[in-house]
């Protein structure tokens, strides 16, 4: 099945820095998501990206799917942007949604 | 946007007893739900996928005997975890497209963590 790495696994920023997180998948999909999952646990949709470049706000993503990799940018980060960052994908002709491992942010005030 | 709720948020109960989960898509119609499992500080395990007035899909490893899934309806999807052992302890999560396509945006619950003595 496909496999999906995330990277990387943990990441310390201070207050206003800014960071890439990474995607990378083994196969081609037709659903790919990034959610960020609070320290409650919630899961909270970040991006819906197949493919393209969208932005909302202080966060956007890049999805290049020939090149089987998505990118997550986080500008100015806020210690409310500490937790975990899922990417998750489906492949064609699947049916199931894998997630990556998550890389878990902290940003320090 | 999509929202979906999950009940209860947390509960406690003593091994053997049997717990249900209950995931509802309150502002839009789910014809396909999903449950998940996550340890901590690991990422998100499907469990089945859970279509509206068919029997769930388990995926390999899971034991539908213990792990009751039902899909009454297009805004209602329950998860029963059935003579709950301590190995059962976990968080646990449904989601659900907006429409009964795969390809759709999922939404996720707020999550149940269960806790078996």
């Amino acid at each position: 099945g496909i496999q999906v790495e995330q990277s990387p696994p943990d990441l310390i920023l201070q207050e206003g820095a800014n960071s890439t997180l990474r995607c990378n998948f083994s196969d081609s999909v037709n659903n790919l998501q990034w959610f960020h999952q609070n320290p409650w646990g919630q899961l909270i949709n970040l991006f819906y990206i197949p493919s393209g470049t969208k932005q909302n706000g202080r966060l956007s993503a890049t999805t290049v799917a020939t090149e089987r990799y998505s990118l997550l940018y986080i500008s100015s980060s806020q210690t409310t942007d500490s937790g975990v960052y899922f990417c998750a994908v489906r492949g064609t002709g699947g049916f199931k949604t894998i997630f990556g491992a998550g890389t878990r942010l902290f940003v320090k005030a | 946007g999509a929202v979906v709720s999950q009940h209860p948020s947390w509960v406690i109960c003593k091994s053997g007893t049997s717990v249900k989960i209950e995931c509802r898509s309150l502002d839009f119609q789910a014809t396909t739900m999903f449950w998940y499992r996550q340890f901590p500080k690991q990422s998100l395990m499907l469990m089945a996928t859970s279509n509206e007035g068919s029997k769930a899909t388990y995926e390999q490893g899971v034991e539908k005997d213990k792990f009751l899934i039902n899909h009454a309806s297009l805004t209602l999807s329950t998860l029963t975890v059935t003579s709950a052992h301590p190995e059962d302890s976990s968080f646990y999560i449904c989601s659900a497209t907006t429409s009964g396509g795969f390809d759709n945006e999922q939404f996720f619950g707020p999550g149940t963590r269960l806790t078996v003595l």
